[in-house]
Parts: structure tokens; sequence; C-alpha cells
């Protein structure tokens, strides 16, 4: 069964780092392109940004560019990403998602991780 | 504010066709495929449109989608309770360098 499954849920204080992992299962890793979209309580989805599992600088939108890392491991099929300097305008469900080509629709997601950050 | 414009809620009774709409630009809609998701809050999105790729699994046709210049629009036709979510449409931005998202339609079946 081809599956994203991502790390549980996360409480943080103000200016905490957090990582937020995902694994692929049942697909071949180094297909697909692997997306992170976010979800604040009471707004729509976010798209962040785009990692090819292949290799390649990660593109990330531009709100995010200077708090995010993201990093693959190819022999566990997982990738992870790491946000620095948390505000409470980071609370949210975070998606990994996964398309075949960057221009493709997102066809699988993982669960959801949700993020708490609260003094 | 959402680079991508849609209509906050929609509504229809079971059976009816309903149509959401999704406004852009030029360097979004105008130039790539739209993609459209459902969203049940508590789980996760689910891909529902195929053009430009083969019909997601497990998608009925009652949903299809449509594209005119710099707007796209999803139909659901033969509405039914469970049709019931978020719909979101989402599309490639050349002057963002990256996916943009609208702010999301609220659909209630009556």
């Amino acid at each position: 069964q081809e599956q994203l499954v991502q790390s549980g849920p996360e409480v943080k204080n103000p200016g905490a780092s957090v990582k937020v992992s995902c694994k692929a299962s049942g697909y071949s890793f180094t297909k697909y392109y692997i997306h992170w979209v976010r979800q604040a309580p009471g707004q729509g989805l976010e798209w962040m940004g785009i990692i090819n599992p292949r290799g390649g600088s990660p593109n990330f939108a531009q709100k995010f560019q200077d708090r995010v890392t993201v990093t693959r491991d190819t022999s566990t099929g997982t990738v992870h990403m790491d946000m620095r300097s948390l505000t409470f305008e980071d609370t949210a469900i975070y998606y990994c998602a996964r398309s075949h080509g960057d221009l493709d629709g997102f066809d699988i997601w993982g669960q959801g991780t949700v993020l708490t950050v609260s003094s | 504010q959402s680079v991508l414009t849609q209509p906050p809620s929609a509504s229809g009774t079971p059976g009816q066709t309903v149509t959401i709409s999704c406004s852009g630009r030029s360097s979004n809609i105008g130039s790539y495929y739209v993609k459209w998701y459902q969203h049940v809050p508590g789980t996760a999105p689910k891909l529902l449109t195929y053009r430009n790729n083969p019909r997601p699994s497990g998608v009925p046709d009652r949903f299809s989608e449509s594209k005119s210049g710099t707007s796209a629009s999803l139909a659901i036709s033969g509405l039914q309770s469970e049709d019931e979510a978020d719909y979101y449409c989402a599309v490639w931005d050349d002057r963002l360098n990256g996916w943009v998202f609208g702010g999301g339609t609220k659909l209630t079946v009556l």
C-alpha cells in the first residue's frame, strides 16, 4: 500500500524549533516529489515547499525560506522538515504529500502532524 | 488574501449539480492545469481532478473540471451527502515560483 506516514503531534514554545518527518512506503521513494502543506486553525491550505527526493535544492515559499530546512534520507524513504523560530502563527496541521512531477497533483497525503505553539 | 479566489461557500440539494469557481491570473491558471482537492476536516485532503493525469483512483466521474482563460471550475453532479466538504483549487504560479491554493469553498448538502 502506497502511503506517507508522518511523525506525531508536537507542542513547542515560541522561539523553539520542530522537526516533522514524513516516511514513504509502498512505492519507489525517489520517483515522487514531496510537498509540505499546512493548515492553520480556521484557515485554508497553504503550500510551503517541495523537495525532490532524487536530490537538488528544495524550493520553499519565500515566507519560509529563512526558517525551514528540509532533508531526505533515501535509505529509509523519509523526508524531514525542520522549522526554527516558531511563533504562535505556526500552530497548524502540517501535511506532506507526493506528486509524480513537480507540476502534477498531490495524489497521496500523509495523515498530518499537529503542531501547537504555546507558552 | 489568497492568490486564487474561490467563493467561501456553496450549497445544493441531493441530486443537484453544484459548480465551484476559482479565479486567478495569467501566471497561474492562465498557464497551468488547475488541481482540485476535497478536504473533510480531520482527514487528509484528496486529489479530485485528473486533467493531464489519469483520474485518481476512487474519484467518481460526478466530479469534472473546466478552465477558461484565467478561471477554472469544479462541477459536482448528482450531489450526495458525502460530498459535504471543503474544496480547494491549486495551481503552479510562475511569479511566485511555487504552488498556490485558493481560499477554499465549504460545500453544504442541504
